[in-house]
């Protein structure tokens, strides 16, 4: 069965980097891409960005781009979400989730999910 | 950003029939499919329907799609009390070339 784990709860400081991860198992990593989506505390979903460790293609929403980075570790199976200096505005659930391969991406959804990671920021 | 726009909140009794729509552009749901998650409180979404691919296992028949143009709907039929949930559209964008989602709508059983 295709699973995604993500890393545990954070709680950052303002201004603190941070990583957090999405490890992939039951399925071949690299023929699957990895999104990332944010939910900020009583809101709705937002697509972050994606990254297919198959070719290591990255796409960002202009909402993030430069504000977080995605990187994959295909030989370990694991995607990464990375804050160089955390705002308290990042605070949020975060998931990662995969869809299959295709370019551009879209054609079959996103369909498992992470557990989600909780990220805190406050000072 | 959403970019597509739901209802925020639909309800039904037990056995009803719900539809929630989703309305977006020529650039995501005017191009490309649209995709349906369901998201239970505390939980991470899950994929419910889409059309490019077979239903995922496990989701009944009663959940249905639609597409016309720019706008699409996901229809609930004899709504039981363990489809209270949020509910989310999405779809690729073409001129973002990246994801979308709607605002999101709460379905509540009355």
């Amino acid at each position: 069965e295709a699973q995604l784990v993500q890393s545990g709860a954070e709680v950052k400081k303002p201004g603190e980097s941070l990583e957090i991860s999405c490890k992939g198992s039951g399925y071949r990593f690299s023929s699957y891409c990895i999104a990332w989506v944010r939910q900020m505390p009583g809101k709705g979903l937002e697509w972050m960005g994606i990254i297919c460790p198959g070719d290591s293609e990255t796409r960002y929403s202009p909402s993030f781009q430069g504000q977080v980075t995605i990187s994959a570790d295909k030989s370990i199976s694991t995607a990464y979400l990375r804050w160089t200096s955390l705002k308290a505005s990042d605070t949020a659930m975060y998931y990662c989730a995969r869809e299959e391969y295709n370019d551009p991406p879209g054609l079959f959804g996103m369909d498992v999910w992470g557990q989600g990671t909780t990220v805190t920021v406050s000072s | 950003q959403s970019v597509l726009t739901q209802p925020p909140s639909t309800s039904g009794t037990p056995g009803q029939r719900v539809t929630i729509s989703c309305s977006g552009s020529s650039s995501n749901i005017g191009s490309n499919f649209v995709f349906w998650f369901h998201q239970l409180p505390g939980t991470a979404p899950k994929l419910l329907i889409y059309r490019a691919t077979p239903r995922p296992s496990g989701v009944p028949d009663r959940f249905s799609d639609s597409k016309s143009g720019t706008s699409a709907s996901l229809a609930i039929s004899g709504l039981r009390s363990e489809d209270e949930a949020d509910y989310y559209c999405a779809a690729w964008d073409d001129s973002l070339s990246g994801y979308v989602f709607g605002t999101g709508t709460k379905v509540t059983v009355l």
